[in-house]
């Protein structure tokens, strides 16, 4: 199996635009976490599913952030509008077991 | 709420000494403990956890950690480092149940081994 897989690696652009940040989880794993790594926060849960469903959404900052899971393969991370705040690493998980995560490399955003 | 705290931001010690990253945590019934590690620009890699049974937890790369329930704490050790070892390191607890699929991780450890 390649492991978790992010796309893209980097982002960067401008306040105000729609950022998509994607995920394709391990096959079979039937969770599948967002979270958000910044030097000041550390690393922050944003949502998960379970069987594609959202769970817990409490982590999600703001209404610009949403996120959806179509299928059990493929899930996404959208923020409208972005703002520079937003910049940080964006790490999407998948699990089949409590608790033993499985991490993507991340997508490193930056918002200017 | 659940909650974990790595008291020090860097920790720094020679190859071949023993290692020891600190951790301690706070939860609602019986915890569940994990250690991840990070390398650059990478994500984060599950070393080894704790759910139940013997304190001294075995995980990967020879990394170890010991379970302390009076002090709540979780540390993690290596009898002897290597220079491969530094990266940062993440204690994580989640709860029983439904709850264990939700991690808290702490801020991070910064290892640096010094050849």
């Amino acid at each position: 199996d390649a492991g978790v897989i992010q796309s893209p690696r980097h982002e960067v652009t401008e306040m105000g635009q729609e950022v998509t940040l994607r995920c394709k989880p391990i096959s079979g794993h039937d969770y599948l976490f967002w979270y958000r790594q910044t030097m000041m926060r550390g690393l922050e849960l944003l949502i998960y599913f379970n069987n594609n469903v959202p769970i817990d959404d409490s982590g999600m900052p703001e209404d610009r952030f949403s996120a959806k899971m179509p299928n059990a393969s493929f899930s996404t991370l959208k923020i409208q509008p972005s703002e520079p705040r937003d910049s940080a690493v964006y790490f999407c998980a998948s699990s089949d077991s409590p608790a033993r995560l499985f991490f993507g490399s991340g997508t490193q955003l930056s918002v200017l | 709420a659940q909650s974990v705290a790595q008291p020090e931001d860097q920790v720094n010690v020679a190859e071949g000494n023993p290692l020891t990253v600190k951790c301690t945590y706070s939860v609602s019934g019986n915890p569940y403990l994990f250690w991840y590690v990070q390398y650059p620009n990478r994500g984060l890699q599950f070393l080894l956890k704790y759910i139940t049974g013997d304190n001294l937890v075995k995980g990967s790369y020879g990394f170890e950690a010991e379970f302390n329930k009076s002090q709540t704490s979780f540390h993690l050790k290596k009898p002897s480092a290597l220079v491969s070892d530094s990266a940062l390191y993440f204690c994580a607890v989640g709860g029983s149940g439904a709850g264990s699929y939700q991690l808290t991780f702490g801020k991070g450890t910064k290892l640096s081994v010094i050849p």
